[in-house]
């Protein structure tokens, strides 16, 4: 059974890069039918989308954070990565690693699979 | 503001339907599919519907999905005080190649 679990430094300096990385267990990450992504929920307010990987390397980003943000996977250790640069406190969130269906998967375009959750605070 | 518009709060009686409403537009939920997740608090998002209208095994029948043109809908019966959580919906945006979450819709079952 395919579980996702996040890991990560809890504590990130404002300013500084937050890196966190997704282990997939379970199953293959070198699939041509499913995305990895990244959603996060900052307190007090809902899901937001940061992106998605597919295993060959192709990405897709928030527009939002477009800028500041880079999703890698490492299909030769079972598992992709985030990093965030020059993070402010409205980057503190509980960071979700996910799996997405796509063509072929049965559930095109939905995160079945989910990680606990890795909440990151970025604080002085 | 979220570009998938939900109600923030919906509220029912134990036992009865309630339903969330998720509008959007042609670039998105006109042309793409969408899943919808139940997210209590201190764990991690359920997949509820996915497809526009299909449930993951283990989903209860209680749940289901809809869509028509831009907007889609969850519809829950026979509503249990274990419902209570928070729905997002969720789809594919072609013009920001991006994935898209509503805002959110807040359950309360009275």
């Amino acid at each position: 059974q395919l579980q996702l679990q996040e890991s990560g430094p809890g504590l990130v300096r404002p300013s500084e890069t937050l890196s966190l990385t997704c282990d997939v267990s379970g199953d293959s990450i070198s699939t041509n039918i499913y995305f990895w992504g990244w959603i996060r929920q900052p307190p007090g307010k809902g899901l937001e989308w940061i992106g998605i990987i597919y295993y060959n390397g192709n990405t897709y980003y928030n527009p939002s954070l477009k800028s500041r943000v880079a999703i890698t996977v490492d299909t030769s250790k079972s598992q992709f990565s985030l990093r965030l640069t020059s993070v402010t406190a409205a980057d503190t969130a509980v960071y979700y690693c996910a799996r997405r269906g796509y063509f072929g998967s049965g559930i095109h375009g939905a995160f079945d699979i989910w990680g606990h959750g890795a909440l990151v605070t970025v604080s002085s | 503001q979220s570009v998938l518009t939900q109600p923030p709060s919906v509220s029912a009686a134990p036992g009865q339907k309630v339903t969330i409403s998720c509008s959007g537009s042609s670039s998105n939920i006109g042309n793409s599919y969408v899943s919808w997740y139940q997210h209590l608090p201190g764990t991690a998002p359920k997949l509820l519907i996915y497809e526009n209208d299909k449930r993951p095994s283990g989903i209860p029948d209680r749940f289901s999905g809809s869509k028509s043109g831009t907007s889609a809908t969850l519809g829950i019966t026979g509503l249990q005080t274990g419902d209570e959580a928070d729905y997002y919906c969720e789809t594919w945006d072609n013009s920001l190649t991006a994935d898209l979450f509503g805002g959110g819709t807040k359950l309360t079952v009275l």
